[in-house]
């Protein structure tokens, strides 16, 4: 089946520094979509992305959908506390709305 | 209600037992999914209803495992002989229509088998 990668497993950075995780696919996607989950909570969607080469942003959040359809990067500028979370990157493939899923990136923010 | 309510929102149940775990979607929302997260991983695919029907249910991981949505709306993951490995985050979403970037997810339920 798919399988996405997902780096890093965590972060320790320091308020106000940017931060940068990516995920790698062994298969094409055509969707590529970015969740952030705090303890207790479900998955919430940050940036969807479409279309290969697509650069979107959300406020601090910039995600881009890599011309290869096999991977995707998800930067945040500026970390505030409240960054802290767990995110995951998560694809589907043409035609499916299954949701494949990364392990997650921890990230912790210290003040 | 705004979100997709899940109930019970931690369970501990003994080995062997049946468990029941409920999710009520946004009201509207005819797509509705079920996701199981371990500890430490992303959520996994279980099964997904269009309406009344479950349109796909290949995730489920065995016959232990099955769900209903018999009015289109509400839905129960059910989970017969519960082993120790069955411990996880039951998650819940829903959506307008069929698509990944459409889904609003669930606080989950924590299941403990101990």
């Amino acid at each position: 089946g798919q399988q996405l990668n997902q780096s890093p497993q965590s972060m320790f950075i320091q308020e106000g520094e940017d931060v940068s995780m990516n995920c790698t696919s062994s298969s094409i996607f055509n969707t590529w979509l970015w969740y952030k989950q705090d303890p207790g909570e479900g998955p919430v969607l940050l940036i969807a992305l479409y279309k290969a080469g697509e650069l979107t942003s959300n406020g601090r959040l910039t995600a881009q959908f890599g011309i290869t359809r096999k991977d995707s990067f998800l930067n945040i500028s500026a970390s505030i506390p409240s960054d802290v979370g767990i995110y995951f990157c998560a694809g589907t493939g043409a035609g499916s709305y299954q949701l494949t899923f990364g392990k997650g990136t921890k990230l912790s923010v210290i003040p | 209600g705004a979100g997709v309510s899940q109930t019970p929102s931690n369970k501990v149940t003994e080995k062997g037992k049946y468990v029941e775990l409920r999710c009520d979607p946004i009201s509207g929302h005819t797509a509705l999914y079920w996701y199981r997260q371990s500890l430490g991983q992303g959520p996994e695919f279980l099964i997904y209803f269009q309406g009344t029907g479950a349109a796909d249910d290949s995730g489920l991981p065995n016959d232990r495992f099955f769900a209903v949505r018999p009015e289109g709306s509400v839905s129960t993951l059910k989970i017969q002989r519960t082993e120790r490995g069955d411990s996880a985050v039951y998650l819940c979403a829903s959506s307008l229509t069929e698509g990944g970037s459409g889904y609003t997810f669930g606080s989950g339920t924590r299941l403990t088998v101990v």
